[in-house]
């Protein structure tokens, strides 16, 4: 029963260093989402998926790249880390509205520090 | 573009007393909205969502929260505080494809 799982959960990168965040989720979500939490700025949307092979822009899309080659992988990537990067990302699924509301689930976060 | 304002960055409430943490969202048509709470190094875990089906939503722990169309407010309630309670509030909106929070609200639980 493991719902939304990242990997990893820490991780210090150089700044310029490249790396990926791996979401994966066993609810068969067709939504997923990527956040980053900052103190004070709450949670902000950075990309977010309606399905497999698709992606899309979300509020602070800007030195991120995301892919959605399976159903039940979000990948978030950062080609040239910042030190504005340094933040706790989150991930989420949630099923696809249907009339009703869905809400989404998340894993337990990545802390990331860019130095 | 639609959002959530949370009023109050931090509330303190003794324990035992009322708990009220506002959210008002920005929204010309009824809305998906949500009550979301993160404990501390945790995910975020859902208290609540708004279904159309009733304009006061009951959720887990003891919070409720009521829907006001003519007031765009969401806000979340609870009537005695515990320790437990101590956490990150986030009001979220659904207006599309996407679900968007407010900035949160901590809240302290003076013994």
């Amino acid at each position: 029963n493991a719902g939304v799982t990242q990997t990893p959960k820490f991780r210090v990168l150089k700044t310029g260093q490249s790396m990926t965040l791996l979401c994966a989720q066993d609810m068969n979500h067709e939504y997923m989402y990527w956040y980053r939490q900052d103190p004070g700025m709450g949670l902000r949307l950075i990309h977010y998926s309606v399905g497999e092979g698709t992606t899309a822009k979300g509020e602070v899309p800007d030195g991120y790249n995301v892919s959605r080659l399976k159903k039940q992988n979000f990948l978030l990537g950062l080609e040239s880390a910042a030190p504005s990067q340094t933040s706790v990302y989150f991930c989420a699924s949630s099923s696809r509205r249907q009339g009703g509301n869905t809400e989404a689930f998340f894993g337990q976060g990545t802390r990331l520090t860019v130095v | 573009a639609q959002s959530v304002t949370q009023l109050g960055s931090h509330v303190s409430v003794s324990e035992g007393a009322l708990v009220l943490l506002r959210c008002n969202y920005s929204s010309s048509v009824p809305p998906y909205l949500f009550w979301y709470v993160q404990y501390p190094n945790q995910g975020l875990q859902l208290l609540l969502k708004y279904t159309s089906a009733a304009t006061l939503v009951k959720g887990i722990n003891g919070f409720e929260a009521e829907f006001k169309k003519s007031e765009t407010s969401f806000h979340l309630t609870k009537p005695s505080a515990h320790m437990s309670d101590a956490a990150e509030y986030f009001c979220a909106v659904s207006p599309d494809d996407k679900i968007i929070f407010g900035k949160g609200t901590r809240l302290h639980i003076l013994p």
